[in-house]
């Protein structure tokens, strides 16, 4: 299965908004409309954040917001704040129950 | 409250093989698809596969076709996650998810270290 590629680091300063580009192959046939971001801070669980490329699940910050345009999503964070210092990782359902991770962005906050 | 707790690290040698055990609480499992995850060490996540709530059903990423399996047992609420002719490269901390909506990962386990060294 193919992987979606990220940017492998984003650095930002606070209160600044920085964005993670999320990019699939157009060649698999897939709309990408299952895309979902997580939030990992290292030595913790990962945390959902953005699903069904733009929905925000319940109690997470409206500073985080995604969309999508073809087979590319982004996340966006605005106000970056030091706590979101962490690592960031697209997923999207491809098909046939196969789901697939993208390599991984590191934002750092200056 | 949902809950996902794991089996502790376990130190592997080369060609053996691990179980790992996801135990569920605080949500009705025997409607849950269960997913596992893996993080090797300076890598990014992995979507390893996934078992349907009856247990009946699975699923794997290509690359474990053949030396991964998933079983589940209700009576127990548990998930495990067997890996077998292991390889240094699957030193991994493995983690189980649990999607609320059927395409993503709400719930997460803590993580179970894998370390395979001879």
């Amino acid at each position: 299965q193919s992987a979606l590629t990220q940017p492998a680091s984003v650095p930002g300063s606070p209160g600044q908004s920085i964005s993670i580009s999320c990019t699939g192959t157009s060649s698999d046939g897939n709309d990408y409309k299952y895309v979902s971001w997580y939030q990992h801070h290292p030595g913790k669980a990962p945390k959902l954040i953005i699903y069904d490329v733009r929905k925000r699940p319940s109690g997470v910050s409206n500073r985080f917001s995604g969309s999508k345009s073809a087979n590319t999503a982004s996340l966006t964070i605005s106000g970056l704040q030091a706590e979101d210092e962490a690592n960031y990782y697209c997923s999207s359902y491809i098909n046939n129950s196969i789901w697939v991770f993208g390599g991984g962005t590191k934002v750092t906050v200056l | 409250q949902v809950q996902l707790v794991q089996s502790g690290a376990e130190v592997k040698k080369p060609g053996a093989s691990v179980k790992v055990s996801c135990k569920a609480s605080g949500h009705t499992f025997t409607s849950d698809y269960i997913h596992w995850v893996r993080q090797a060490p300076g890598q990014g996540l992995e979507w390893m596969g996934l078992v349907n709530p009856s247990g009946a059903s699975t699923n794997y990423a290509q690359k474990f076709r053949g030396r991964l399996t998933m079983t589940r047992d209700t009576s127990t609420t548990t998930v495990d996650m067997e890996l077998r002719s292991l390889r240094s490269e699957d030193t991994a901390v493995y983690y189980c998810a649990r999607p609320k909506r059927y395409y993503y990962f709400d719930d997460w386990g803590q993580g179970t270290l894998v370390t395979v060294s001879s």
